[in-house]
């Protein structure tokens, strides 16, 4: 099984709500990882977590909130969003982070594409 | 961070080879280059990781020079399905290849 499973694959909610994207991998993968991704441009990292603990946090706002309950899982919750905060959020798991030596391949899932209304 | 920096986009023919350089003067002593594809509204997928010289698999070929400046993904015979994005990725000593740079836009055309 080679694949991260991110639900719910759309998602609207308004700028008040409260909502979570979730990310699932069963790879024995060590590392996960949340990108957001704007139309035509790069995936932008946020935050990524090894052996269960927040490793990189890229000056993401606060309203984005982090979580993972175990090494197969990974949460983000997500509140007062803002419209621009609109992207696909996508989820990504590899061996082990950092890495040393040979360096190993990241499997993403499809996304969360979601929409602040 | 090694910068990278790709063409914006290429069109190329269906059958025909397609060949995209990334530049990455910075590139660091133990640093891997990775290419990725990714179609729209999907996340993006692995092709090739290399470190130096001649890399291939079933689907690419990474070329690497001597000095690691650049490096260039092949793509044999392209079809009018590897229309995608690909990034050219390198990564930071003993860390992942986390930071997408711009991407190609490559299009096939029948």
């Amino acid at each position: 099984d080679t694949e991260v499973t991110q639900t719910p694959k759309h998602l609207v909610m308004g700028m008040t709500n409260k909502k979570s994207l979730k990310c699932e991998q069963h790879m024995g993968h060590r590392a996960m990882y949340w990108y957001k991704q704007k139309a035509k441009k790069p995936p932008e990292l946020m935050f990524v977590y090894s052996y269960e603990k927040l490793s990189i946090n890229e000056s993401v706002p606060s309203r984005f909130s982090p979580e993972c309950p175990n090494s197969s899982l990974l949460n983000l919750h997500l509140h007062a969003l803002q419209p621009e905060d609109s992207a696909l959020y996508l989820c990504a798991s590899s061996q082990d982070y950092p890495r040393g030596g040979a360096d190993t391949e990241a499997f993403f899932g499809q996304g969360t594409r979601l929409t602040v209304v | 961070l090694a910068k990278t920096t790709q063409p914006i986009s290429m069109d190329s023919y269906e059958g025909q080879e397609v060949n995209i350089t990334c530049s990455h003067n910075n590139i660091a002593t133990n640093d891997y280059i990775t290419w990725y594809q990714q179609f729209p509204s999907q996340g993006p997928r692995f092709i090739i990781q290399g470190y130096k010289t001649k890399v291939t698999n079933e689907v690419a070929s990474l070329f690497i020079p001597a000095d690691r400046k650049s490096s260039t993904l092949s793509l044999p015979r392209v079809s009018l399905s590897d229309t995608a994005v690909y990034y050219c990725l390198v990564g930071e000593t003993g860390a992942n290849n986390l930071f997408f740079g711009t991407g190609t836009r490559l299009t096939v055309i029948p």
